[in-house]
């Protein structure tokens, strides 16, 4: 069975700081990986798809990277802002088993002025 | 429309009542999934729609739980006899392809905040 982690549950910074979420998965046979980020009472704003066959996706200041083989992702976020604080989800998709994606309980960052 | 949608935004029901909620999927999009969020949890899989095939429902947590969808368009997720620990934001998403061809971003809706008293 397909487990996500996510690693910190919580972090809190100053603006300005470059920083590091981390996401293992347990099962290797993924199709892709997603992050997202979520605001209180809202829902799920997608920020990086990285396939499988793929090693990073970057957006802006956003930077995902993915290594298959050892289950583990990091999403980079450079120069972090106040307007980064929410939580974030990182959701795999399993093998021909599987058909959704699988979700981890999410980093929530705080980023201060 | 531009995104995935979803009603109510917020549903307060007693315990005992059925409940329908609503997902209109983004234009196209054959797939559709409908999670479920409890208060700091993450999110649990509930049910999967790919076009016309058999949907999954290997994540519905009991038989008081179910889901229609027509063709590619509307979904909706029926809760009977809500007991409070059905109290979650129900979201919905789409894809613009299925899981065998897993190349296209899940959008999100914003979810319904189900609260049974």
């Amino acid at each position: 069975k397909q487990e996500v982690t996510q690693i910190p549950a919580a972090l809190s910074v100053p603006e300005g700081e470059n920083l590091v979420l981390n996401c293992s998965f347990t099962d290797s046979a993924i199709y892709n990986l997603q992050w997202f980020r979520q605001d209180p009472g809202k829902g799920l704003t997608s920020l990086l798809l990285i396939q499988s066959s793929q090693r990073e996706q970057t957006s802006g200041r956003l930077n995902a990277s993915l290594d298959k083989s050892s289950g583990r992702s990091t999403l980079y976020i450079a120069a972090s802002q106040p307007g980064d604080s929410a939580t974030y989800l990182c959701a795999v998709v399993a093998n021909q088993a599987g058909t959704a994606l699988i979700f981890g309980k999410g980093t929530t960052l705080s980023v201060s002025s | 429309g531009a995104g995935v949608s979803q009603s109510p935004s917020n549903k307060v029901t007693e315990k005992g009542k059925d409940v329908e909620l609503r997902c209109d999927p983004i234009s196209g999009h054959t797939a559709l999934y409908w999670y479920r969020q409890r208060l700091g949890q993450g999110l649990e899989f509930l049910i999967y729609f790919q076009g016309n095939s058999a949907p999954d429902k290997s994540g519905l947590p009991s038989d008081r739980f179910s889901a229609e969808r027509t063709g590619e368009s509307v979904s909706t997720l029926t809760i009977q006899r809500t007991q409070q620990e059905d109290s979650a934001v129900y979201l919905c998403a789409s894809s613009l392809e299925g899981h065998l061809a897993m190349r296209s971003e899940a959008f999100f809706g914003q979810g319904t905040r189900l609260t049974v008293v």
